[in-house]
């Protein structure tokens, strides 16, 4: 199993530019979340998907589209970038229960945007 | 606000001594709460978790306690190896609402540094 993968691993924008990251996982998870890392900053929650067609926003989800088509599949736009979402991307699966542990998100590896 | 706090930006501490994490929270509807471990260049992964039900949950070197009146976890880690050295997170859920399935609150992190 590979878990949970991201594409790309780093990128550079220009301001204004458009992208769309990828995520995938093989776990068969219900729930896929998108988060984004700035230094000294903890994760903070973007967008986040329930379930196959359904998407909600998270904390931060100002400049961002997403779309979850495809169960394993969860994709994060940017339409028209800005400096401010320089950042590091992490996505991240999950079912709500495994074993004894609730909501252990599985995380992929990230993706490295800087927009100049 | 910062509803998740983690007040130390590093801890070092000497290989084979006792590493203690500490985190703060203000929201009184979290009632799961987990640690995570991360990397430089990696996704965070899942290290243990704790309900609010519980007061101490223990896997092998690492016990999470949890002081509810307090509003306040730590992991202990012990013996710290130079593997655990890593930046930890501190997550909360709120599973009252939609089931949990909106998601992880993270803490800024806590750079824990083991000297040989």
């Amino acid at each position: 199993n590979a878990g949970v993968t991201q594409t790309p691993k780093f990128r550079v924008l220009k301001t204004g530019q458009s992208m769309t990251l990828l995520c995938a996982q093989d776990m068969n998870h219900e729930y896929m979340y998108w988060y984004r890392q700035d230094p000294g900053m903890g994760l903070r929650l973007i967008h986040y998907s329930v379930g196959e067609g359904t998407t909600a926003k998270g904390e931060v989800p100002d400049g961002y589209n997403v779309s979850r088509l495809k169960k394993q599949n969860f994709l994060l736009g940017l339409e028209s970038a800005a400096p401010s979402q320089t950042s590091v991307y992490f996505c991240a699966s999950s079912n709500l229960f495994r074993g004894e542990s609730y909501n252990e998100q599985f995380f992929g590896p990230g993706t490295r945007l800087t927009v100049l | 606000d910062q509803q998740v706090k983690q007040n130390s930006p590093s801890l070092s501490v000497q290989e084979g001594r006792i590493s203690i994490l500490n985190c703060d929270y203000t929201n009184s509807m979290f009632d799961y709460f987990l640690w995570y471990k991360k990397y430089p260049a990696e996704g965070p992964t899942f290290l243990i978790s704790i309900s609010s039900i519980k007061d101490k949950n223990e896997d092998g070197r690492f016990t999470v306690f949890l002081n509810k009146s307090a509003k306040h976890l730590s992991l202990h880690i012990v013996p710290s190896q130079p593997g655990d050295s890593a930046v930890y997170f501190c997550a909360a859920s709120d599973n009252s609402g939609r089931g949990g399935a909106d998601g992880l609150t993270f803490g800024k992190g806590t750079h824990l540094i083991i000297q040989p």
